[in-house]
């Protein structure tokens, strides 16, 4: 299986500001995403990081909030931009591999947005 | 979109007891996942089971998937099970890929 590391690993943020979160996988992957985990929910797609092009959005979530970058196929970031205390989740990356087409999740980046 | 329905949502037992966890599912799915997630956060990945039954030490799991639902047997409980587990599906002929549908979860909390 791939191993996955998020940066950072939690952050409190203010009102307004911009986080971006990293996503490093230690092989090439072709299938990522990013998920968020609203405090006592489950976990909600918010888009596929495609690589050399624009990401795919799930209905609810729109590029101007949440900008993924996928240059290459190890690396990707998301940004929660123009944060509220609603932004306030994990957010997760994952990616598809070993032989099953099996989905592997990172650690987590814990974000509270005051 | 597909739906997935975990029950029960909270479970409490005693250490060494056994429980089954369930996970019913709206539509035909090609993958078909169960997670950990412990107190911290972190989603561990217990079995991938579009079909049959599979078995890891304490925990097995069952998928039929043509009466589409899956369980998730615990056996001889500890107190490091203890989190939530979540079921998670991709819909079958999914054309945008592997896009994870994931259930509420089940909370269990395994006591001393």
């Amino acid at each position: 299986s791939a191993v996955i590391s998020q940066k950072p690993s939690r952050d409190i943020c203010q009102r307004g500001t911009s986080l971006t979160i990293q996503c490093q996988v230690d092989s090439q992957v072709t299938m990522m995403f990013w998920y968020r985990q609203q405090p006592g929910q489950s976990l909600t797609l918010i888009a596929t990081a495609n690589q050399g092009s624009e990401a795919t959005y799930e209905s609810g979530f729109v590029i101007d909030k949440f900008p993924i970058s996928r240059p290459n196929l190890t690396f990707s970031t998301l940004t929660v931009s123009n944060m509220s205390p609603e932004d306030s989740s994990i957010y997760l990356c994952s990616v598809v591999g070993g032989s099953q087409n099996e989905q592997f999740f990172g650690p987590g980046t814990r974000l509270t947005v005051l | 979109g597909i739906q997935v329905e975990q029950s029960p949502p909270d479970l409490i037992l005693q250490e060494g007891a056994n429980s089954t966890l369930r996970c019913n599912f709206s539509d035909s799915v090609n993958n078909l996942q169960w997670f950990h997630q412990n107190p911290w956060g972190q989603l561990i990945n217990l079995f991938y089971i579009p079909s049959g039954t599979k078995q890891n030490g304490r925990l097995s799991a069952t998928t039929v998937a043509t009466e589409r639902y899956s369980l998730l047997y615990i056996s001889s409980s500890q107190t490091t099970d203890s989190g939530v587990y979540f079921c998670a599906v991709v819909k079958l002929a999914e054309t945008s890929g592997s896009r994870l549908t994931f259930g509420e979860g089940t909370q269990l909390t395994v006591n001393p």
